[in-house]
């Protein structure tokens, strides 16, 4: 079936504006997961829904930054008044459940460039 | 606090040979792991998971190995070929569903 689609997979902004990411996840799948990868690191915990509950926003770097999931499906990041410091890949993961141990599946990313 | 880490940044092996690639973990609560595999310009992909409760598991080709004295996590790459070339991660997680990554370590095959 049909994996972690995230769209756009490229975005190019200037600092000051606000930019949305979308991410689809695996059918089916209730957990889904925001992670940031900035160059040349490892992945950097955002937020995870469970349903379009967000049980832990504790990855959230500043106010700027918010998401949302509706019927428990599609979810969107936004960074508001972007800052070059958020130039990273933003990449989403699902999970059949939130529970321990589930594998989670990622999607392709969304490249973020602010100039 | 809490950290994955990698011991060997680069690793350059020969096509055919065996490759190990080596991550430590600090967090003792910690009672899942995985390993991922990164190309460029792609997300990261699923290969090999373990649980604290096992020491070894074995995939197609890959096999992982957990030492909790030490908290050490191993990812034998058997045969090494030109595909397997990528940024490989490990990751932990523990109370929490939140995966922690390390910061990768690049695997070069060379033909």
């Amino acid at each position: 079936g049909a994996g972690v689609s995230q769209s756009p997979s490229n975005k190019v902004t200037e600092k000051g504006k606000d930019v949305e990411l979308r991410c689809d996840p695996i059918s089916g799948h209730t957990a889904l997961y925001w992670y940031r990868q900035s160059l040349g690191q490892g992945l950097e915990f955002l937020i995870y829904f469970q349903g379009n509950s967000a049980p832990d926003k504790s990855g959230l770097p500043s106010d700027r930054f918010s998401a949302e999931r509706t019927g428990g499906s599609v979810s969107t990041l936004t960074i508001q008044r972007t800052q070059q410091e958020d130039s990273a890949v933003y990449l989403c993961a699902s999970s059949l459940t939130s529970g321990d141990r589930e594998t989670q599946y990622f999607g392709p990313g969304t490249r973020l460039l602010v100039l | 606090g809490e950290s994955v880490g990698l011991h060997l940044p680069t690793l350059s092996v020969q096509e055919g040979d065996n490759s190990i690639i080596n991550c430590a973990y600090s967090n003792s609560a910690s009672d899942y792991f995985i390993w991922y595999k990164q190309e460029s310009g792609k997300g990261p992909q699923f290969i090999i998971d373990i649980r604290s409760n096992m020491d070894k598991r074995q995939g197609q080709r890959v096999t992982v190995l957990l030492n909790k004295t030490v908290k050490h996590l191993s990812l034998q790459i058997a045969a090494t070929q030109p595909g397997d070339s990528a940024v490989y991660f490990c990751a932990e997680s523990g109370a929490t569903n939140k995966l922690i990554f390390g910061t990768g370590t690049l695997l070069a095959v060379q033909p």
